[in-house]
């Protein structure tokens, strides 16, 4: 069966620092991965995704992550971490057990950035 | 990206009552989902809205509770029914693009019951 867990609950990290956001998978297939970001009172936004294509994604507001097939982990990283940053990540992942149709959600990581 | 349009925002209701949430998505959409957030935790599928046909619902969430239609492609509801303060969370439609191998979700309904 799928799963997704994320090693952190919540990172606080400095402005102008990287970023990175730990995220490891459990799948019998060959995984589909997303990380959303969620601001506070607002929607679901999508990061990035892999889907089978280059190891390396990259993202929206300069956030990327990097399919590790041997270590099942898909972790998101940032070089420079600015204050509108701060908000809930979820690590997110899809197989062929559901045709890819449906997600399972990781418990998520907080992200605050202090000035 | 797909565009994805949930009404109400938000909503206060009393125990014991019901409420339904209506979600509106555009023509790229193939496959449609409810998902439930309760406070301060992650997102949990509660079903899969099938057009013209009865949702499939995942293991702890039942029909009778969470009553789903889906009339057509691009239109689904919710019903969130006999309301107790343990239902009070945000509830999020979601919409699977296949073309681009990817959900995107509404702006969620948060739920508060007093």
């Amino acid at each position: 069966a799928q799963s997704v867990t994320q090693l952190d609950s919540h990172v606080s990290v400095s402005e102008g620092t990287p970023v990175l956001l730990r995220c490891n998978y459990s799948s019998s297939y060959s995984p589909s991965l997303f990380w959303y970001v969620q601001h506070p009172n607002k929607g679901l936004q999508l990061l990035l995704k892999y889907t089978s294509a280059a190891t390396l994604v990259k993202g929206i507001n300069g956030f990327e992550a990097e399919f590790k097939k041997s270590e099942t982990s898909f972790h998101l990283t940032k070089p420079s971490a600015h204050m509108s940053d701060a908000a809930e990540y979820f690590c997110v992942v899809s197989d062929q057990t559901t045709s890819y149709d449906k997600v399972i959600f990781g418990p998520g990581t907080s992200l605050s950035v202090i000035p | 990206s797909a565009v994805i349009s949930q009404k109400p925002s938000r909503d206060i209701c009393q125990r014991g009552t019901s409420l339904t949430i209506q979600c509106q998505v555009d023509s790229q959409v193939t496959m449609m989902f409810w998902y439930r957030q309760q406070p301060g935790q992650s997102l949990t599928l509660i079903a899969t809205a099938n057009q013209g046909s009865e949702a499939t619902y995942e293991s702890g969430f039942v029909i009778d509770k969470f009553p789903i239609s889906r009339p057509n492609l691009t239109f689904s509801t919710l019903t969130v029914s006999n309301m107790s303060p343990e239902d009070s969370s945000i509830y999020l439609c979601s919409g699977r693009d296949r073309t681009q191998e990817t959900q995107y979700f509404g702006p969620g309904t948060r739920l508060l019951v007093l």
